[in-house]
Formats: structure tokens, sequence, C-alpha cells
């Protein structure tokens, strides 16, 4: 399925580098998410948006900010990352808030050196 | 606090069933996710459940007690395929969170 594109699939950078991890949905979606994924852990929501709003932002460090140009298109722009900030990153989408099962991209590995 | 509790890891021959058991303490509740993710690439949606009982989806189904916080994931007639980690998740209520669990990976033997 390529409902959910990300790029670029890998990512190394170093730590005082500057970046943008891009997500794109042909779903007809209105929701779209940015998690994070280490190794063992549980999917971290990072943040939503519905129609191009921000309505969750969940405590993540401003080292990440997002962008939402439009309903199709989510960034996550990386700025000073840390070497814990070495994960798979997972943007998806929904059709709205209601119980739908969510959309996920196959991810951004990223590697902090 | 919210919590979702599944094994780590499981192992299971092929043709058999396996059940994949999903427990959760979540402050609300807007429907339990099943998801399938293979090494390297993005988790699927498999099933979901919003009311208690069982629902079927080919050789997977899904089990729902919402009183005792409680789900399955059936597998019936294993294939090598199914293979991969398997993520319990719930909607939290009125919102967009949805909340994972760490997932189970399952090994399929020959």
């Amino acid at each position: 399925e390529t409902g959910v594109t990300q790029t670029p699939r890998h990512l190394v950078m170093g730590m005082t580098n500057k970046k943008s991890l891009k997500c794109e949905q042909h779903l007809g979606h209105n929701a779209m998410y940015w998690y994070k994924q280490s190794a063992k852990k549980p999917l971290e929501l990072m943040f939503v948006y519905n129609f191009k709003e921000q309505t969750e932002n969940n405590s993540v460090p401003s080292r990440f900010s997002p962008e939402c140009p439009n309903s199709s298109h989510l960034f996550l722009h990386l700025h000073t990352l840390q070497p814990e900030d070495s994960a798979l990153y997972l943007c998806a989408s929904s059709p709205n808030r209601g119980p739908q099962p969510q959309h996920f991209g196959d991810g951004t590995r990223l590697s902090i050196l | 606090g919210q919590n979702i509790d599944q094994p780590t890891e499981m192992t299971a021959t092929e043709g058999a069933i396996v059940q994949i058991n999903c427990t959760y303490q979540t402050s609300g509740f807007n429907g339990l996710f099943w998801y399938q993710q293979h090494a390297g690439e993005a988790p699927t949606f498999l099933s979901y459940n919003v009311l208690d009982g069982l629902e079927e989806k080919g050789r997977f189904s899904s089990f729902l007690s919402r009183s005792k916080g409680y789900s399955y994931l059936l597998l019936k007639e294993l294939q090598m395929k199914d293979s991969a980690s398997y993520l319990c998740a719930v909607r939290d209520t009125g919102g967009f969170k949805t909340i994972f669990g760490a997932g189970t990976r399952l090994f399929v033997k020959a």
C-alpha cells in the first residue's frame, strides 16, 4: 500500500545538523500523526494534526518542530538532536477522531552521531 | 496511569493456532486495535473491537472484554509469513490519542 509515503527512509545526522522528515498521504484523511518507535518500546505519540491544526503535543522537546501545511502533508523539522533521539519515526493518518484505524508509512530510520 | 501489557515474545508452529493476549488500563476507551508489523516495515491494521465479543476476519479473530480490560488476537492456520510483531493499541475517548503496547514478537517455526 502506498497510501502514506515517508522520505527519507534512512537519515544519519550529527547533533548540530538541521534536517526535515516528510510525510505525504493520498487517502483523503483529515488527521495526521508523528510517532517515535524505539527498540522494544511502545510507539510514542509525538504530535497530532487535524485539518492542519495541531491537537496534540505529547510533551515533545522543542528540538522537534512539526509543520502541517495542508491535510496531505506533514513535516518534522529536526535541530540539535541528541543520541537518544535515534529511532524509527513513523507518520500515520486517519479519517478523523473516531474509532478508526490509522494508516502508517514505512518510517524514517534516524541515527544521530 | 495508562498501561497496555502484552507478552514480549511467542513461538508457534506452522499450521497451529496462537492466541496473543493484551490487558489494558486506560483513562478512556474508544476502541481497541491490533496491528501487524514486519521488521523494517509499517504497522498494518488487522482488526478492531469497540464492543465486547469476538470479531472474525479470515484467519484472524479478535476478542474484547471491556469490563476486564482484556483482549486477545487469535491467529489460525499459522503461516511462516505470520512471523512479525503484533501491536495492541487503545484509542482514547474523544480525542486522537492512541496508546500502544510494546508489541508481541511472534516466531512461526516449520
